[in-house]
């Protein structure tokens, strides 16, 4: 059973500012790691995914770094803006179906 | 653009009842999910499929709570009887099974239930 840990709960960042958000995993695993955003009343929306054998990977402001021997990665928002206020959710691939364990999420915050 | 469809999106009955939701997965997408979404649990997988064969469904309360896909277009979540605690949102989502990248899911908007 895989588990994931993130961090932090909460993230109030001002506009402009950088977004930082952490997970750890435990069990090593091969498929895509993916970060979601949610808004209220939506569903969970891809943001951005990374495969384990890379270290980073970059999408316009979106950032994910990637530490296999460390069992962690982050996302990281740079130019944060107020339209990027969500919640996200880092995931992990597990078992034979490669299905995912989500982290406990993170409300993000951009202030005006 | 291709997208998971859920209904009912809100559902709030009384407790004893039996509720239904249906998920219209992706075209083309083999694996369908189901999660269950609550403040304070977060995300849980309840069940899985793929190519329509539930793979696991240890996340269900077995007693009450069951899976289905009739077919390739539609699967179902079904609560019998419903109970307060069962009050959350559920969400569908679809994947393309079997190569890497597969395990990137697409959701559907989720059915809010509660349950009275």
């Amino acid at each position: 059973q895989q588990q994931v840990k993130q961090s932090p709960q909460s993230l109030i960042v001002q506009k402009g500012g950088i977004s930082i958000i952490n997970c750890a995993y435990e069990n090593t695993a091969f498929d895509y790691f993916p970060w979601y955003q949610q808004f209220p009343g939506k569903g969970p929306a891809l943001l951005i995914a990374i495969r384990p054998d890379v270290s980073e990977k970059k999408e316009g402001r979106f950032t994910i770094s990637f530490n296999k021997s460390a069992k962690q990665f982050s996302l990281h928002i740079m130019d944060s803006q107020p339209g990027d206020s969500a919640t996200y959710f880092c995931a992990a691939p597990s078992g034979s179906a490669r299905q995912l364990t989500f982290g406990s999420g993170t409300q993000l915050t951009v202030l005006p | 653009d291709a997208r998971v469809t859920q209904t009912p999106r809100h559902k709030v009955t009384e407790m004893g009842q039996e509720v239904t939701m249906r998920c219209q997965p992706i075209l083309g997408h083999n694996t369908v999910f189901w999660y269950r979404q609550t403040m304070m649990q977060g995300l849980e997988l309840l069940a899985y499929f793929r190519n329509r064969a539930p793979l696991d469904d240890s996340g269900m309360p077995k007693d009450r709570f069951s899976a289905e896909m009739p077919d390739a277009t539609l699967a179902t979540l079904k609560i019998q009887p419903s109970e307060p605690r069962d009050s959350a949102v559920y969400f569908c989502a679809s994947g393309l099974g079997g190569s890497q990248g597969a395990n990137v899911l697409t959701f559907g908007a989720g059915s809010r239930l509660t349950v009275l």
